[in-house]
């Protein structure tokens, strides 16, 4: 079936840095690739939609410009977290749509716990 | 998107029957209806999809009347290893906006 590889599973990181997570469609591509982020013990909440070959759509309340989306190719998307904060502390998740996995055919990586110290 | 309520929890034990309905009032006619699977740091899983009447496959089957504002996961014989958080879903393609919206989704626990 489809995979979605997210890299890597968890990170820790100093306040002020940045960090990169790569996720990345294996055996079929992905024009479209969203980014969900997940406090404990609550649900998924949609951060992002990711284009290939353009800008990314974020969700109100997101901001583009510390959450930094790149879709530059048909099988990666990256979310860069950008002068992090504590409170960035969160599980992302991203997913992608390949439809041999139904109609609705939505794969999700494994996600990436950042932790901000 | 439409909206989806469920059970905030469930317990059952293990080799009985669980049962989890989601409500989807609002659902609209192109929509379907789709189960994920999530356990502790990992991402969700998918489970099953329909739009109506009933399917099955290898871990589930799924519930749907003929109104289609509600939808009931049937999960055979749960395990310790079900202990997980299950979403509902309910939306479709829509041009190349196609998003998931998760709701509150199920935290059933499995007990021995």
């Amino acid at each position: 079936g489809a995979v979605v590889s997210q890299h890597p599973s968890r990170v820790i990181c100093k306040s002020g840095t940045s960090v990169k997570i790569e996720c990345r469609s294996l055996d079929f591509q992905a024009t479209t690739m969203f980014w969900y982020r997940q406090f404990p013990k609550q649900s998924l909440m949609l951060m992002a939609t990711s284009n290939e070959g353009s800008k990314a759509t974020y969700e109100q309340g997101v901001e583009k410009d510390k959450f930094l989306i790149n879709h530059a190719s048909l099988t990666l998307s990256t979310l860069t977290v950008t002068s992090a904060h504590p409170e960035d502390s969160s599980f992302y998740i991203c997913s992608a749509m390949e439809f041999t996995v139904a109609n609705y055919g939505y794969t999700f990586g494994s996600g990436t716990r950042l932790t901000v110290v | 998107l439409a909206k989806t309520t469920q059970p905030i929890s469930m317990d059952s034990y293990e080799g009985q029957e669980v049962n989890i309905t989601c409500s989807h009032n609002n659902i609209a006619t192109n929509d379907y209806i789709t189960w994920y699977q999530q356990f502790p740091s990992q991402g969700p899983r998918f489970i099953i999809q329909g739009y109506k009447t009933k399917v099955t496959n290898e871990v589930a089957s799924l519930f749907i009347p003929a109104d289609r504002k509600s939808s009931t996961l049937s999960l055979p014989r749960v395990s310790l290893s079900d202990t997980a958080v299950y979403y509902c879903l309910v939306g479709s393609s829509s041009g190349s906006a196609r998003q998931l919206t998760f709701g509150s989704g199920t935290q059933l626990t499995v007990l021995p």
